[in-house]
């Protein structure tokens, strides 16, 4: 079993709408819960980071995580066109030098 | 500020040949470094990590190595090249202390193994 799963999508949606991204991770010993963002032919770059169970909202994003179901999620709303990107989720453990990246899920956003 | 370099950003080798790729930062002391590969359509594969000048931890077994010979670079060699190393090759790096949650990537160098 992998240690995060992620649907790799892809995934195309009409702008405006309000888009989930999904993780599901197995090892409870995980704290940190990370989203980066990848434009198409460029490195990832950190989006959001919460470590506690709950919401945590930047702008139109919004970062979700259940620790008690290990599920971790992104909420784009009203998605824009320059959302259209690579959204990986990446989870890690205190102490620990690496992050654990899931597989990515690939979103398109149609004007 | 800090800035991440990696070159070339694109490379086409022929099966048999040699590799490498290296990556430098700028602005930061004693960062963590880390090689990733990043297969079309696939997420990131972690190869190598560092922690300081002549520690490499090598996560997949595979015909690449590392090395970091200075504190802010870090070079991916091959002897080899297979078909199989195609892929989006990126490094990065990250503050030694606290918590890692945060990596800063490069631009990437995009290899096609022919």
């Amino acid at each position: 079993q992998k240690e995060v799963e992620q649907d790799p999508g892809p995934l195309s949606v009409p702008e405006g709408a309000i888009v989930s991204l999904n993780c599901t991770y197995s090892n409870s010993a995980f704290q940190y819960f990370m989203w980066y963002r990848q434009y198409s032919r460029k490195g990832p770059e950190l989006l959001m980071y919460t470590y506690s169970s709950g919401n945590k909202e930047d702008g139109r994003f919004t970062a979700q995580v259940d620790k008690s179901s290990k599920y971790i999620s992104l909420f784009i709303r009203d998605s824009q066109p320059s959302d259209s990107a690579t959204y990986l989720c990446a989870i890690n453990t205190q102490g620990a030098q690496k992050l654990v990246f899931g597989q990515g899920t690939r979103l398109t956003i149609n004007p | 500020s800090q800035t991440i370099h990696q070159w070339p950003a694109t490379l086409v080798q022929p099966v048999g040949s040699p590799l490498s790729l290296e990556c430098t930062v700028e602005g930061t002391s004693n960062p963590n470094l880390y090689w990733y590969r990043q297969a079309a359509g696939r997420g990131l594969q972690l190869l190598f990590y560092s922690v300081g000048i002549g520690q490499i931890s090598s996560e997949v077994p595979q015909n690449l190595s590392a090395s970091r010979p200075q504190d802010r670079q870090f070079i991916l060699s091959s002897k080899k090249l297979l078909l199989s190393d195609s892929g989006f090759y990126l490094c990065a790096w990250s503050v030694t202390a606290g918590i890692t949650y945060e990596q800063y990537f490069g631009p990437g160098t995009r290899l096609t193994v022919t």
